[in-house]
């Protein structure tokens, strides 16, 4: 199995400011996601984040506002940007490990208000 | 669009079993059914997995019809503890960790 740390487990932030969540693996991983939990709602995946490359995002979510980084195999940041109180939301890291285990495993969530 | 069906809500008697429906008619030969559970303010877990046989391991049974167009998930003997949503995902060989999230059933396990 596969321990994930997401930093931070929750804040508040002013509109038109940024946040950064940082999400460890104590493991290497071939594939990092992320996805975003609105409330009340099912998980919505945002990003596919690949060490050496670009992430790749799903409709309806862009580079802009959602960067990420994955600058190895046990970490990366989901970065959002310029917010709105329309992104109040839990974001969720998620890992597929790359030792042949065909489970995903979850992060805690980092629950995000934006007022 | 989330390819399954489950019911919305679920009530069950702390020690019986709870049995939560599926309906994923349209799911394809390569394709796996997945089911997770996420608990007040916690991230997803994994439960358990199957093709086309029954699959039981230490935490549920999962029961898939001969078609494939339904499963259920079986909880032997439910507690408090089981109260969550519950996740019914199909997903193709490969793109682990990538999962499309349906509404799910919330299941309540009362006293």
């Amino acid at each position: 199995s596969a321990v994930i740390s997401q930093k931070p487990s929750r804040d508040i932030c002013q509109r038109g400011t940024s946040l950064t969540i940082q999400c460890q693996v104590d493991s290497q991983v071939t594939m990092m996601f992320w996805y975003r939990q609105q409330p009340g709602q099912s998980l919505t995946l945002i990003a596919t984040a690949n060490q050496g490359s670009e992430a790749t995002y799903e409709s309806g979510f862009v580079i802009d506002k959602f960067p990420i980084s994955r600058p190895n195999l046990t970490f990366s940041t989901l970065t959002v940007s310029n917010m709105s109180p329309e992104d109040s939301s839990i974001y969720l890291c998620s890992v597929e490990s790359s030792r042949g285990e065909i489970e995903a495993f979850f992060g805690q969530g980092t629950r995000l208000t934006v007022v | 669009d989330a390819k399954t069906t489950q019911p919305t809500s679920m009530d069950c008697a702390e020690g019986r079993a709870a049995n939560l429906p599926c309906n994923h008619s349209t799911i394809s030969g390569n394709e796996y059914v997945y089911w997770y559970r996420q608990i007040h303010s916690q991230g997803p877990q994994y439960i358990i997995h199957g093709l086309k046989n029954n699959e039981t391991n230490e935490m549920a049974s999962l029961i898939i019809t001969e078609d494939r167009k339904s499963s259920t998930l079986i909880l032997p003997h439910a507690t408090l503890r089981d109260t969550a949503v519950y996740y019914c995902i199909v997903r193709a060989l490969g793109g682990w960790g990538k999962l499309q999230f349906g509404a799910g059933t919330q299941v309540v396990v009362t006293p």
